[in-house]
């Protein structure tokens, strides 16, 4: 029972332009919302996260929506830098219970 | 300050076998947590200890046992290692409950390959 879901396994994208990486999610009761991010060979390291009672947060190049009444999350991140080659997980939180996507892996183009 | 460190980072077990992944943070957190990451599947975590003294199951339990030894460490134990449970496993830290401010960090990771 995945109750949190990114359903591209991929993402390509040129450099300076808008990447978009998406996360569904099943279980309406999640207080929170994180996205983090993982080089090879490293753990996940913290995003951007965003509290459920609200709709949007920005942190410099990144901004996170939550959509609560399609249960849909996505990350936005403007420009795009080569830099951010990486695999993307969104995460949904209640408690001490951290679920995870499947991650999305971004490459961005020079 | 070394953040979360896991030993081995690597390891090869035949079916049978048993070991104890390590996991220490120097954070001075109370929480921590370990997580299996498989293809094509997020983190699913295994058990999590809340504070010193207090284990509790994840999503994933069955098969591993943890020990959280005192603030600073929190161990895994594969008794019997079986095929499916080759994985990287991460363990984590946080101050506390999770929250939109708090989170947690991640060690580097251990890969294990039980044949």
């Amino acid at each position: 029972d995945q109750q949190v879901k990114q359903n591209s396994p991929s993402l390509s994208v040129q450099e300076g332009r808008i990447s978009i990486l998406n996360c569904d999610y099943t279980n309406s009761m999640f207080d929170y919302f994180l996205w983090y991010k993982k080089y090879p060979a490293e753990g996940p390291t913290f995003l951007i996260s965003i509290s459920s009672i609200k709709d949007k947060n920005e942190d410099g190049r990144f901004t996170v929506f939550l959509n609560k009444s399609a249960k849909h999350l996505s990350l936005h991140i403007v420009p795009s830098q080569p830099g951010d080659s990486a695999v993307y997980f969104c995460a949904a939180i209640l408690g001490y219970d951290m679920r995870f996507g499947a991650g999305t892996r971004l490459t961005v183009k020079p | 300050n070394a953040g979360v460190t896991q030993t081995p980072k690597f390891q090869v077990l035949k079916t049978g076998q048993s070991m104890t992944l390590q996991c220490a943070q120097d954070m001075n957190h109370n929480s921590m947590y370990w997580y299996r990451q498989d293809p094509g599947m997020g983190l699913r975590l295994i058990y999590y200890s809340a504070s010193e003294g207090t284990t509790d199951k994840g999503e994933v339990p069955n098969g591993y046992n943890v020990s959280r030894l005192n603030k600073r460490e929190f161990s895994l134990r594969l008794e019997s290692a079986a095929p499916s449970q080759t994985s990287v496993y991460f363990c984590a830290s946080s101050v506390g409950r999770l929250a939109v401010q708090e989170t947690q960090y991640f060690g580097p990771g251990t890969r294990l390959l039980v044949l």
